[in-house]
């Protein structure tokens, strides 16, 4: 089948810190991965994606490599500011972006 | 960008009451709309996609008389929470997909916190 796994949360670090929030999908056919982010009260917004193996997506400082080997896509961040506390959903999508499974979400709590 | 308006945000209402929410796209077209739900700590779920025009598909599981969904424009959709249960409360998102096919994203309503008493 088709899944999403992220590491649980929350997960708590002083400002400019390194962040990493791993996933890992499995997959039935060759997906796309997403990182959306959840400011609370919010929806989901897009923060970055990849398409193919290999392929690096980055938005705002943050990256995330899509691994086929390891069927992984973890999110990376050299430095985090208090702005970037929100929830951080990893997602795959098959079928032209019609079909998403999401993770069950990390929340980053950035303390100054 | 592309804004996704759902509304309410949030509603709290007696057992057996049908629940209204919707979901606009307020400056593109979206010939399709999706419906997920996503209870405490976990992951979001599709529960059906919404084509503008036609009846909605719904992932397996999901009951279509209790959740009923109505693309009736290319701007609009709406889902109806028959005779809702304290079981539904939930927080519901909807996402379109901007009208053009391939590789046009999905852009995200800020979700509607559904609480039955």
């Amino acid at each position: 089948g088709n899944s999403v796994t992220q590491m649980e949360g929350p997960v708590t670090l002083s400002e400019e810190a390194f962040l990493t929030i791993n996933c890992t999908y499995t997959a039935t056919g060759y997906p796309s991965l997403f990182w959306y982010v959840q400011y609370p009260g919010e929806g989901l917004q897009l923060l970055l994606k990849a398409t193919k193996a290999d392929d690096k997506g980055s938005n705002k400082g943050f990256e995330a490599t899509y691994r086929k080997e390891t069927t992984s896509f973890h999110l990376e961040k050299g430095s985090v500011q208090v702005s970037d506390s929100a929830v951080y959903f990893c997602a795959l999508s098959l079928y032209n972006f019609n079909k998403f499974y999401f993770g069950s979400g990390t929340k980053l709590n950035v303390k100054p | 960008g592309a804004v996704v308006s759902q509304h309410p945000s949030r509603v709290i209402c007696k057992s057996g009451t049908s629940v209204k929410i919707e979901c606009r796209s307020l400056d593109f077209q979206a010939t399709t709309m999706f419906w997920y739900r996503q209870f405490p700590k976990q992951s979001l779920m599709l529960m059906a996609t919404s084509n503008e025009g036609s009846k909605a598909t719904y992932e397996q599981g999901v009951e279509k008389d209790k959740f009923l969904i109505n693309h009736a424009s290319l701007t609009l959709s709406t889902l109806t929470v028959t005779s809702a249960h304290p079981e539904d409360s939930s927080f519901y998102i909807c996402s379109a997909r901007e009208t053009g096919g391939g590789n046009q994203p999905q852009h995200f309503g800020d979700g509607t916190r559904l609480s039955i008493l």
